[in-house]
């Protein structure tokens, strides 16, 4: 199995509403991470887990709460969100370490009413 | 300036062309990525290269590490090739960050 799932594919959220993003692989890796890309633009880190820790924060608003439950399983939590942070919110997992290719999952497109 | 620069930001060509997208990076690296991105969709690793050339399929990527250059190229050129294609690299601002370029639209016309 060489998939990242996701799931919600879409999803329209209020601003005082809580949602979460899930992802899921089973290609045993440790390294996961959490990624948001606006129309025409790169995607741009939000966080990264290795072996369960939050090892990467890249001074994420605390709007979006990520969580690690097992080594397969990525969560974002979604909290009193506004109108920008409407975007593509893409997840990837991969070994730990520098030279190791990042899976990506097709994501959850996310709009923020 | 960009740590990874792309040209060209867009590129329309025929059916069958032959197509070369650069990417060009500042700093060392440990491993440069390729990745396809269709309209609306997830992104696809192609490549991951730290020396010399990889070829699947019709696609081909260099990589020069002295000249700190790489270049995706598709041969037979087919509309299904039309996407987004990013240059990353890895190892530049830590183990598990990759620092993306700008892309390269493609659109190949019947």
């Amino acid at each position: 199995d060489t998939e990242v799932t996701q799931t919600p594919k879409h999803l329209v959220m209020g601003m005082t509403n809580k949602k979460s993003l899930k992802c899921e692989q089973h290609m045993g890796h440790r390294a996961m991470y959490w990624y948001k890309q606006k129309a025409k633009k790169p995607p741009e880190l939000m966080f990264v887990y290795s072996y369960e820790k939050l090892s990467i924060n890249e001074s994420v608003p605390s709007r979006f709460s990520p969580e690690c439950p097992n080594s397969s399983l990525l969560n974002l939590h979604l909290h009193a969100l506004q109108p920008e942070d409407s975007a593509l919110y893409l997840c990837a997992s991969s070994q730990v370490g520098e030279r190791n290719e990042q899976f990506f999952g097709p994501g959850t497109r996310l709009t923020v009413l | 300036k960009n740590e990874v620069e792309q040209s060209p930001q867009n590129l329309t060509a025929q059916e069958g062309e032959f197509i070369t997208i650069n990417c060009s990076y500042s700093v060392g690296i440990s491993a440069l990525h390729w990745l396809q991105q269709h309209p609306g969709g997830g992104i696809v690793s192609l490549f991951m290269l730290s020396s010399g050339k990889k070829k699947h399929g019709r696609l081909i990527a260099t990589i020069n590490i002295q000249e700190k250059h790489s270049s995706l190229h598709i041969t037979a050129s087919h509309p299904r090739d039309s996407a987004v294609y990013i240059c990353a690299v890895g190892g530049v601002q830590g183990a598990q960050k990759l620092v993306f370029g700008q892309g390269t639209r493609l659109t190949i016309n019947p």
